[in-house]
């Protein structure tokens, strides 16, 4: 099946440093990626929708200028969370959408990355 | 806008029963609806996914069914066992105002007893 992975799986910063989080499709061409967050016993919700070679559209509330996203290849997206404060805090999670393949879509999750600042 | 609702918040059943988890959405324009188990801490591994024009899929102990004219899904599991234990999330992708998101449901944590 295809294979989301996400690094690192864990980090712990210090307030108003920045923090990178990589995503990459391990053998499949993500043409649309997806990077939610999700705070203790909530459901997810979704930051940002970033296609390769295109400008990422943000969901209303999201500050496009605090969480950089960059979807440089079909296999690699990242999410830069700039001068992070504590209430960054959460666990981030991207997901990835194949090509259509007969117009069949089914999205494919990372492990998750848990950010606490400091 | 799409509203993904999930009843039972919680659950707790000895292990053996046989459960039924319900998802119920606003907008039947969907495209596909996915659940997907959540262990604590840990990603999302998807269980099963039901297109649009489908009325079921099964996999293994775990039945889903789709009734999109009332907008409801039920995932059943058969027989339910202690690593069964986990959150249970659906979602479904809608097929107009915004195209490829997936819109998901509050989830229902469940707890399967020795």
């Amino acid at each position: 099946g295809a294979v989301v992975s996400q690094h690192p799986s864990w980090v712990i910063c210090k307030s108003g440093t920045s923090v990178k989080i990589e995503c990459r499709s391990l053998d499949f061409q993500a043409t649309t990626m997806f990077w939610y967050r999700q705070f203790p016993k909530q459901s997810l919700m979704l930051m940002a929708t970033s296609n390769e070679g295109s400008k990422a559209t943000y969901e209303q509330g999201v500050e496009k200028d605090k969480f950089l996203i960059n979807h440089a290849s079909l296999t690699l997206s990242t999410l830069t969370v700039t001068s992070a404060h504590p209430e960054d805090s959460s666990f981030y999670i991207c997901s990835a959408l194949p090509g259509l393949a007969g117009g069949f879509y089914e999205q494919y999750f990372g492990p998750g990355t848990r950010l606490t600042v400091t | 806008k799409q509203e993904v609702t999930q009843i039972p918040a919680a659950l707790s059943v000895p292990e053996g029963e046989n459960l039924v988890l319900n998802c119920s959405f606003t907008d039947s324009a969907i495209y596909n609806l996915q659940w997907f188990r959540q262990d604590p801490g840990k990603g999302l591994t998807s269980l099963l996914l039901i297109q649009s024009s489908q009325r079921e899929q099964t996999s293994g102990r775990l039945n889903a069914s789709l009734d999109k004219s009332s907008g409801r899904s039920t995932l059943y599991i058969a027989a339910s066992q202690p690593g069964d234990s986990a959150t249970y999330l659906c979602a479904v992708r809608g097929l107009t105002g915004g195209g490829n998101k997936l819109t998901f449901g509050t989830g229902t944590q469940l707890k399967v007893e020795l």
